[in-house]
C-alpha cells in the first residue's frame, strides 16, 4: 500500500470556522490532489499540485485553498466553513510521467459541518 | 469539462454469477482506470489501461479500453463476497498532471 495518512480522519466543526486537512506521503511521489465524494457524485477534483508551491484549481475548488511546502505535505484549508462543505475529503498521489494517472489514495476524512 | 457515465448504477447478484459494469465518455480519453472502494475506505486501484483495444486481467477481473476510445468495460468473473464495494471507472483526455475524471460509480451487492 502507498504510504498516504490523512488527519483528522474525522472532524466536526461550526459554520463559519476555518478547518485545515493534511495530507502525508512517504512515497516522494511528485503528484498530490485532493477530492471531495459526495453521494451520486463520485470523486471531484478540489485541488491538485505537481510541485512543492505549485499548485492549481480543480472543478470544485471554491471555497478551498491548498498549500504544499514540502514534498510529502500537502494541505487542504476551508477558510470559512459551510454546511455545503460536508463531504468525505480523499487525497491521493501519483508519480510521474506515465503513472502520474495511477492515483492512490488515502484513508479520508470524514468532515461535517453544523 | 469531461463527463463520464457509467452504469449500472447498482447491482444485486448471486455468489458465483459473472459482472460487467462498463462506462461511457463524451469525448476521446487516452487512459482508463478502475478502481473498487470499501466502506469507510479510500479506493484501490485495480486496472490502469493505455492503448485502445487493450483488455488486462487481474485475478478475476478483466477490464478492457474500447476501440472508439470512449468507453470502458470491467467484467468480475464468478463472484464472491468480498466483491461488494463501489466500483469507479476513471478517465484523463491526456491532459496534463495526471487529472483524472471519475464516473458515479456502480454498488455491487452479493448474496451468499
Amino acid at each position: 500500500d502507498a504510504g498516504i495518512t490523512q488527519s483528522p480522519r474525522h472532524k466536526v466543526t461550526e459554520t463559519g470556522t476555518p478547518v485545515t486537512l493534511r495530507c502525508h506521503q512517504t512515497e516522494n511521489h511528485r503528484y498530490m490532489y485532493w477530492y471531495r465524494q459526495d453521494p451520486g457524485h463520485g470523486l471531484r477534483l478540489i485541488h491538485y499540485s505537481y510541485g512543492v508551491k505549485d499548485t492549481d484549481k480543480g472543478e470544485v475548488s471554491d471555497g478551498y485553498s491548498v498549500s504544499r511546502s514540502k514534498t510529502e505535505d500537502f494541505l487542504l484549508t476551508l477558510e470559512s466553513a459551510t454546511s455545503s462543505q460536508t463531504s468525505v475529503y480523499f487525497c491521493a498521489i501519483s508519480g510521474a510521467g506515465q503513472l502520474s494517472y495511477e492515483q492512490y489514495f488515502g484513508p479520508g476524512t470524514r468532515l461535517t459541518v453544523t | 469539462g469531461q463527463q463520464l457515465n457509467q452504469s449500472p448504477q447498482s447491482m444485486f447478484i448471486q455468489e458465483g454469477e459473472d459482472v460487467s459494469m462498463n462506462c461511457t465518455s463524451s469525448s476521446i480519453f487516452n487512459t482508463w482506470l478502475w478502481y473498487k472502494q470499501d466502506p469507510g475506505e479510500g479506493p484501490v486501484l485495480l486496472i490502469a489501461l493505455y492503448k485502445a483495444g487493450e483488455l488486462t486481467s487481474n485475478g478475476r477481473l478483466t477490464a478492457q479500453f474500447g476501440i472508439t476510445r470512449k468507453d470502458s468495460f470491467l467484467n468480475i468473473s464468478a463472484s464472491i463476497p468480498s466483491d461488494v464495494g463501489i466500483y469507479f471507472c476513471a478517465g484523463s483526455g491526456g491532459t496534463s498532471y495526471g487529472k483524472l475524471t471519475f464516473g458515479q460509480g456502480t454498488i455491487l451487492t452479493v448474496h451468499p
